[in-house]
């Protein structure tokens, strides 16, 4: 299996679960990322892992907890999400280099709807 | 901080005719990149088309090419020969830079429809 994959792709869940998303990459890259995407605005950027290291936006909740065990993976643990936490979640991959090329290949995302 | 700006929410384009998508940014950096990314009705963001500052041509991908004006801030994608499959979300995006290790900075998007 080759590229970055998600799952689940599709999420319903109640303010007061508890849930995971996954991602994995396939394409030996060293830096992984978590955007959330919302109807009608530009894709957010929630966290950054490169090197093990962790960099976040300051304006994600605490509801949200990432975890990258490995290079290859990344989770986005949900808890006591909100309603307005609906959207679409969307994992990426990048090979950081000195240069400003830094593609980014991203996963199909999750669907997330909080009732 | 850099800040990616795209006027056009919308955008219709007859089959087979070139349509041109409206990028400008701002920022401080010397050394940047610019990207172009298709997202489809499913989800996926899909990389189009790269141009670095520094590039003396602007960047070609077989339709898709971008028109680089360095002292407008600006990487307009140029799409020719609109296909039906090309009706989709477009996102400009650059590198953020700093301690934001390269994440992307997107712009609103503009959405694509191709008619018959």
């Amino acid at each position: 299996e080759t590229g970055v994959t998600q799952t689940p792709r599709h999420l319903v869940m109640g303010m007061t679960n508890k849930k995971s998303l996954k991602c994995e990459q396939h394409l030996g890259h060293n830096a992984m990322y978590w955007y959330k995407q919302s109807a009608k605005k530009p894709l957010e950027l929630m966290f950054v892992y490169s090197l093990e290291e962790r960099v976040e936006n300051n304006s994600v909740p605490s509801r949200f907890s990432p975890e990258c065990p490995n290079s290859s993976h990344l989770f986005l643990h949900l808890h006591t999400l909100q309603p307005e936490d609906s959207a679409l979640y969307l994992c990426a991959s990048s090979r950081l280099t000195e240069s400003s090329y830094n593609e980014q290949f991203f996963g199909p995302g999750t669907r997330l709807t909080v009732l | 901080a850099q800040k990616i700006t795209q006027t056009q929410p919308g955008m219709f384009v007859q089959e087979k005719e070139a349509v041109t998508l409206d990028c400008t940014y701002d920022t401080s950096d010397q050394s940047y990149g610019l990207f172009w990314y298709k997202q489809p009705s499913s989800g996926e963001m899909i990389f189009l088309i790269y141009q670095g500052s520094y590039d003396e041509q602007n960047a070609t991908e077989g339709r898709y090419s971008l028109n680089f004006q360095k002292a407008r801030k600006s990487a307009n994608l140029v799409i020719s020969a609109s296909q039906l499959g090309d009706s989709a979300m477009y996102f400009c995006a650059m590198p953020r830079g700093g301690t934001g290790r390269r994440a992307l900075t997107f712009g609103s998007g503009t959405r694509l429809q191709v008619q018959p």
